[in-house]
């Protein structure tokens, strides 16, 4: 049963545009939800993360959107670029079991 | 200064073998963790420590047993290796159950080849 689910599985985006990844979720206990950015060969990197008392964040070219009632959450990337080629996957944490759980994960590709 | 350090970065080993991988980090996190990449890139926690202290332990087969002799150390040590155990395996800190503002800090992976 997959817990965090992620959509697309495959992104290709023109420089310039904007990048849209989302993601839902079942378990109401989550309290946490990070994105992570993986480029070939590296680990899982943080990008930014919201909880659920704010429906939106922004950092610089990044925002998630938050819809508790809905259950779902997305990774907006404004003005992409090349360099934002990468994996990104959701998660969702809770304070209570202490385990991150992720999604399936997405491939971006910007085009120059 | 690399925060979390996993070596060996390739590891190529035959059926029935034993092998481990360690991990290290120098960031004064509490909570540490193994997780598993497959070629699909899906990433499954298989084991979280804080503190020394085994606190989460998937359904993982026992051929894969943890130790954590500190809280800075997390080793990973497989049994029996199976041609299913290959894939990539990423060591996380944390302070922290889901890391707060600095979420988990990954290595750069293990990728291990099961032939």
């Amino acid at each position: 049963q997959q817990q965090v689910k992620q959509s697309p599985q495959s992104l290709i985006v023109q420089k310039g545009g904007i990048s849209i990844i989302n993601c839902a979720y079942e378990n109401t206990a989550f309290d946490y939800f990070p994105w992570y950015q993986q480029f070939p060969g590296k680990g899982p990197a943080l990008l930014i993360a919201i909880r659920p008392d704010v429906s939106e964040k922004k950092e610089g070219r990044f925002t998630i959107s938050f819809n508790k009632s809905a259950k779902q959450f997305s990774l907006h990337i404004m003005d992409s670029q090349p360099g934002d080629s990468a994996t990104y996957f959701c998660a969702c944490g809770s304070s209570n079991t202490g385990k991150l759980i992720f999604g399936q994960g997405t491939t971006l590709q910007v085009k120059p | 200064d690399t925060a979390v350090s996993q070596t060996p970065k390739y590891l190529v080993t035959q059926m029935g073998n034993d092998k481990s991988i360690k991990c290290e980090q120098n960031l004064g996190h509490d909570t540490m963790y193994w997780y598993k990449q497959d070629s699909k890139k899906f990433l499954k926690i298989m084991f979280s420590y804080n503190n020394k202290e085994l606190i989460i332990n998937e359904t993982v087969p026992n051929r894969f047993s943890p130790k954590s002799p500190d809280k800075a150390h997390l080793n990973l040590h497989i049994n029996s290796l199976e041609l299913g155990d290959s894939a990539v395996y990423f060591c996380a800190s944390s302070q922290g159950e889901t890391g707060g503002a600095g979420g988990y800090t990954f290595g750069s992976g293990t990728r291990l080849t099961v032939v």
